[in-house]
């Protein structure tokens, strides 16, 4: 079974610096994809940013973007130029290629944007 | 944009009660999700829905709970006879392919007495 592992339960950084959340996977399958999801107060799930496990290179959304290293099982967030509506939980989520699509989330990171 | 849909926002029940709890995919999505997040937990999963069946579910989704896809457009998830556990917040997704994006509707707070 896949965990997914994120170790910051809180962080804090200051509006239009940059901050990156960490997060770890546990997998043997080769084919998979890794999302963020922000998660703000109403508790809708967002989709922030999407990688796949076979493209080597980093996925990127304006502001947002993640470091994948595959051999290391590591897939961090950066958020550059932090907003005050940045501020919310953060998941990271891992799904394999062909087990019915089910998302693995990790347990959560609580970012607050302080003014 | 497209947006998936969840009705009600919040349900407040007794246990032991029948709750159903009602989603609108976004229009061309083809797979179905829920998953649940009780307070201060992580989101987990229930099941997976595509063309009329089950494709996957969790320890979670035992003979207490169900889904269906009524009308051709709402997607729900019945729980027989709710229990102080089933309190949560319950997420629909749906995405267009097997490895598509899931988008997630704005979830279902359910509170059980």
């Amino acid at each position: 079974a896949q965990t997914v592992t994120q170790s910051q339960p809180e962080m804090s950084v200051q509006e239009a610096e940059t901050v990156t959340l960490s997060c770890t996977y546990d997998t043997s399958e080769n084919n998979y994809y890794l999302f963020w999801y922000k998660q703000p107060p109403s508790r809708q799930m967002i989709l922030v940013i999407r990688q796949e496990a076979y493209k080597q290179q980093n996925a990127t959304e304006n502001r947002f973007s993640v470091n994948f290293q595959k051999a290391a099982k590591s897939f961090s967030l950066k958020i550059s130029d932090s907003q005050l509506g940045d501020t919310a939980m953060y998941f990271c989520a891992f799904m394999h290629y062909n087990a019915g699509n089910m998302l693995t989330f990790g347990g959560g990171t609580r970012l607050m944007v302080k003014p | 944009e497209p947006e998936v849909t969840q009705t009600p926002s919040h349900q407040v029940t007794q246990m032991g009660q029948e709750v159903i709890l009602r989603c609108v995919p976004i229009s061309n999505h083809l797979y179905f999700y829920w998953y649940r997040q009780i307070l201060g937990q992580k989101v987990e999963f229930l099941v997976s829905f595509y063309n009329n069946e089950i494709s996957e579910k969790s320890e979670i989704f035992d003979d207490q709970f169900s889904v269906e896809r009524p009308d051709g457009s709402n997607f729900t998830l019945k729980i027989r006879s709710t229990k102080l556990e089933d309190s949560a917040m319950y997420f629909c997704a749906t995405s267009i392919y097997l490895t598509d994006t899931q988008y997630f509707g704005p979830g279902t707070r359910l509170t059980v007495l």
